[in-house]
């Protein structure tokens, strides 16, 4: 994998519903797997930043892992809520000099009351 | 603290004039970014600074784009001149440090060109 890559693109869930969606990134020279939440209108907010294989992290209701090994990192969000509708963008960096963040194009969840 | 702040965060100009965005970072922050977001490519890196110096611009699309960082406080994008497929919003992050903390970004430009 050259690019980080989301999936799905799109999603729609009923409230109360559990989701998760997937990042996948290249696993060669990894430094670091980035998560943000934006929402219509607003900037990007940061969720997560994970470093370490095997990591999960949890803010309330959402949670991330991940595979560094195999290149991929999911976000879950358990009792989707309609404040939980937004664009979820993962971005990876690689190891070296380079502060470069590459940001997937996002899954745009939509939670329907 | 305020947050990252753009300015303007709208624009709207014609092909063929000079454009001006500017960002002021969080205190303390000493890493600073430039992104364009188009609907075809997502969120493209232009350009970071790192200590108000400039790391990597190979994201800059062309010559006409041009961005510096002249102090701590303070970053400016310029288009010049402008064309319509320079329409985008551009937003501003600035970091503490690399990889291990997140980007802070700012409330954007939405840029018009006609």
């Amino acid at each position: 994998i050259l690019n980080v890559e989301q999936s799905p693109q799109s999603l729609h869930v009923q409230e109360g519903d559990s989701t998760n969606f997937t990042c996948s990134f290249p696993s060669s020279n990894f430094y670091a797997l980035h998560w943000y939440r934006w929402e219509t209108a607003k900037s990007p907010e940061a969720l997560f930043v994970m470093t370490l294989n095997g990591d999960e992290k949890k803010k309330g209701r959402i949670s991330a892992t991940l595979n560094t090994k195999e290149g991929y990192s999911y976000l879950y969000i358990k009792g989707s809520q309609p404040e939980d509708s937004a664009t979820y963008l993962c971005a990876s960096l690689g190891g070296g000099s380079n502060y470069k963040l590459t940001f997937g194009k996002g899954t745009l969840l939509t939670v329907n009351p | 603290d305020a947050g990252v702040i753009q300015s303007p965060r709208h624009e709207v100009t014609e092909m063929g004039q000079e454009v001006t965005l500017r960002c002021k970072p969080i205190s303390g922050h000493d890493y600073l970014f430039w992104y364009r977001q188009t609907m075809m490519r997502g969120l493209e890196l232009l350009i970071y600074f790192n200590n108000n110096v400039p790391i990597d611009d190979s994201g800059m699309p062309e010559d006409r784009f041009s961005a510096k960082m002249p102090n701590a406080s303070f970053s400016t994008l310029k288009i010049q001149p402008s064309e319509p497929r320079d329409s985008a919003v551009y937003f501003c992050a600035s970091s503490l440090y690399r990889g291990d903390s997140p980007l802070h970004f700012g409330n954007g430009t939405r840029l018009t060109v006609t």
